[in-house]
């Protein structure tokens, strides 16, 4: 099956901890995207990959960082700098950069107390 | 950067209904919009990609339309079912831009 797996689906952590979130796709596509949602909120871009090796900040990018050491793995660390880290988190990806149809993960909900 | 905003917030219909779903976004240089469902507690599910040289899709009971001089997307749905309750999101991007910006989405009910 192709898909994007993403683990584990429910995460609880300490304040102060360090947490990596995975994000695993088969697709065979270029591009990663972390996203964070919060009641009430649409969608808000943290970090995106174009390719292997190469990242930018999105929109919400502080107290998180990313790596792209591999075609298919996208990992999200939400550091304890991340000053409101509770949220549900969602990794998609697209055959290339941004301008294709995003195929999203089944998310991971963290919970940070 | 692209602003999206989509109305109703919530809506519920009997079943059977025909029903519309609106969202408007603020920059007309749209590269492409995709609608997503999103059921309680799960990830998006991909419904329709308009890209921006497309005045519309359609999938089954779906239809979308883009307009991009309004700068205006609609989601019809015919024939609703109870198994169509779910959030529905519109996300455009720009074409200065790579990622989406969504919307807040539509919660819709649809009763029996």
């Amino acid at each position: 099956d192709g898909g994007i797996t993403q683990s584990p689906k429910y995460l609880f952590r300490k304040e102060g901890q360090n947490v990596t979130l995975s994000c695993e796709q088969n697709l065979n596509h270029d591009a990663m995207y972390w996203y964070r949602q919060d009641p009430g909120q649409g969608l808000r871009l943290i970090y995106y990959s174009q390719i292997v090796n190469d990242f930018q900040k999105g929109d919400i990018a502080e107290g998180y960082s990313v790596s792209r050491e591999k075609k298919e793995s996208f990992p999200l660390t939400v550091t304890s700098a991340q000053k409101n880290p509770t949220a549900f988190y969602l990794c998609a990806s697209s055959s290339h950069g941004g301008l294709y149809e995003q195929y999203f993960g089944p998310g991971t909900r963290l919970t940070v107390t | 950067k692209q602003e999206v905003t989509q109305i109703p917030a919530a809506l519920s219909v009997p079943e059977g209904e025909n029903l519309v779903l609106n969202c408007s976004f603020t920059d007309s240089a749209i590269y492409n919009l995709q609608w997503f469902r999103q059921d309680p507690g799960k990830g998006l599910t991909s419904l329709l990609l308009i890209q921006s040289s497309q005045r519309e899709q359609t999938s089954g009971r779906l239809n979308a339309s883009l307009d991009k001089s309004s700068g205006r997307s609609t989601l019809y749905i015919a024939a609703s079912q109870p198994g169509d309750s779910a959030t529905y999101l519109c996300a455009a991007n720009s074409n200065s831009g790579y990622a989406l910006n969504f919307g807040k989405g539509t919660s819709l009910l649809v009763t029996p």
